[in-house]
């Protein structure tokens, strides 16, 4: 099955840029789609189609995905980005599509 | 508004069965996939299944570790989507969340509902 890689954690200082990265095999010719879940709420969508924001996304929010890793980036991070962050991509190595989460990020603003 | 609201979480030994129920409101439900994902405590998302609509053959797939053992099913008339789980494990403690997205099988997910506590302990 397809394995998406995250890293645990990921630190900034607010006012800097913060890059969360998905890593996966050949991820480049896959959709990515990034999901911020603050805590004791629901995931919601933050970038679809790996550089597309849903209305009410901030611009700070944006992706990029190439080669063997997608990559969300939130600039001007600010305190109320703190949360966990996940990555998911559509899968076929079985004999069906399954959806594939990334393990997860958590953002911390220092 | 799109608005999904599950129901049924409760605990239950291991072994025993649950149904979830979600019930969606704000979309055209009976042509919207539906998805369960579920987070067990201070673990990350693991997708549990699908359901297709109707009109696209309204199938499900499931994830191995459900498979055999879960089932998703829909009523278009009741706008509900349903998870029927059986043979529990404890490891099937989770919350379950009720899910809905554009896109069929490359689409992201759209829409979350709050989720439901399902314990599963002896």
């Amino acid at each position: 099955s397809y394995v998406l890689t995250q890293p645990p954690s990921v630190s900034v200082a607010p006012g800097k840029t913060a890059r969360i990265t998905c890593g996966g095999n050949n991820i480049g010719s896959k959709s990515v789609h990034w999901y911020q879940q603050k805590p004791g709420q629901a995931p919601v969508l933050v970038i679809y189609y790996d550089s597309d924001r849903p209305s009410g996304i901030p611009e700070r929010f944006s992706g990029s995905n190439s080669g063997n890793t997608a990559t969300l980036t939130i600039s001007r991070v600010e305190a109320g980005d703190e949360a966990d962050y996940y990555c998911q991509v559509w899968d076929s190595s079985s004999d069906h599509k399954d959806v594939v989460f990334g393990g997860g990020t958590k953002l911390t603003v220092l | 508004e799109v608005q999904l609201v599950e129901s049924g979480g409760g605990l239950v030994k291991p072994g025993g069965s649950l149904r979830l129920s979600c019930a969606a409101s704000g979309f055209t439900f009976s042509n919207a996939w539906m998805s369960w994902v579920r987070q067990a405590p201070g673990k990350g998302l693991e997708w549990v299944g699908r359901i297709k609509s109707k009109t696209d053959g309204g199938t499900t797939d499931y994830a191995a570790p459900v498979k055999g053992r879960f089932t998703i099913s829909r009523d278009d008339s009741k706008n509900t989507l349903y998870l029927q789980m059986n043979s529990l494990k404890t490891e099937d403690t989770a919350v379950y969340y009720c899910t809905t997205g554009g896109g069929g099988e490359v689409g992201a997910i759209d829409y979350w509902g709050q989720g439901t506590l399902v314990t599963v302990s002896s």
